[in-house]
């Protein structure tokens, strides 16, 4: 079982729509969750991160966070073509690991 | 501008032919990294250096050497490149470990490596 998983897509929604990513982990002991957006040929960049149980917003992105469950999620509102990238999530525990990421292509 | 910088970009270089990727910070950060990213296995770190004279070993460090002497540098090095190594690596830098403040963790722009 890798150690962060996420569907790797692609996932396809149409402009304006909520985009809806999710992330599982397996160490119960993970503090920091990140989650990092990559367009094609580019570095990650980070756009939001989560310490808390709980949804925290920030623009038209939302992360939510269930530690009980292991489980957070990005989402994406008014889908812009231009959030067309691959999302990594990353987790933290006694180290960073980062999920495969998963695909989004948001169509005009 | 604050900003990570890695080269060469882009590097093809044959099998046990020694290589180095540099990479470099201007913003006084202590903690600085290094991963490779496949196709399918996401973001994997090789080594990590959380201060100068100060590095450890990441998930994949095997056929991997680094060094921390000054704050701003923390060149890769491959002693003998095998092709399983061709893979794209990034370097990158946070003021402390990642997840110990709300700093984010910068990436350089990447080096492609394809070793024939």
């Amino acid at each position: 079982q890798k150690e962060v998983e996420q569907n790797s897509g692609p996932l396809s929604v149409p402009e304006g729509a909520i985009a809806s990513l999710n992330c599982t982990y397996s160490d119960r002991g993970s503090q920091s969750f990140f989650w990092y957006r990559q367009y094609s040929g580019k570095s990650p960049e980070l756009i939001m991160f989560i310490y808390s149980n709980g949804d925290k917003e920030d623009g038209r992105f939302t992360a939510q966070l269930n530690k009980a469950s292991q489980y957070v999620s990005l989402l994406i509102r008014d889908s812009q073509p231009s959030d067309s990238a691959t999302y990594l999530c990353a987790v933290i525990a006694h180290d960073m690991r980062f999920g495969a990421g998963t695909r989004l292509t948001v169509k005009p | 501008e604050a900003q990570v910088t890695q080269n060469p970009r882009y590097l093809i270089t044959v099998t046990g032919k020694k290589l180095t990727v540099t990479c470099s910070q201007n913003m006084n950060h202590e903690y600085m990294s290094w991963y490779r990213q496949d196709p399918g296995l996401g973001l994997r770190q090789i080594y990590y250096s959380m201060n100068v004279e100060v590095t450890d070993k990441g998930d994949v460090p095997e056929g991997y050497k680094v060094s921390r002497k000054e704050k701003r540098n923390f060149p890769l090095i491959l002693e003998s490149p095998s092709p399983n190594q061709t893979s794209l690596y990034f370097c990158a830098s946070s003021l402390s470990i990642p997840g110990a403040s709300q700093e984010t963790q910068y990436f350089g722009p990447g080096t492609r490596l394809l070793v024939l």
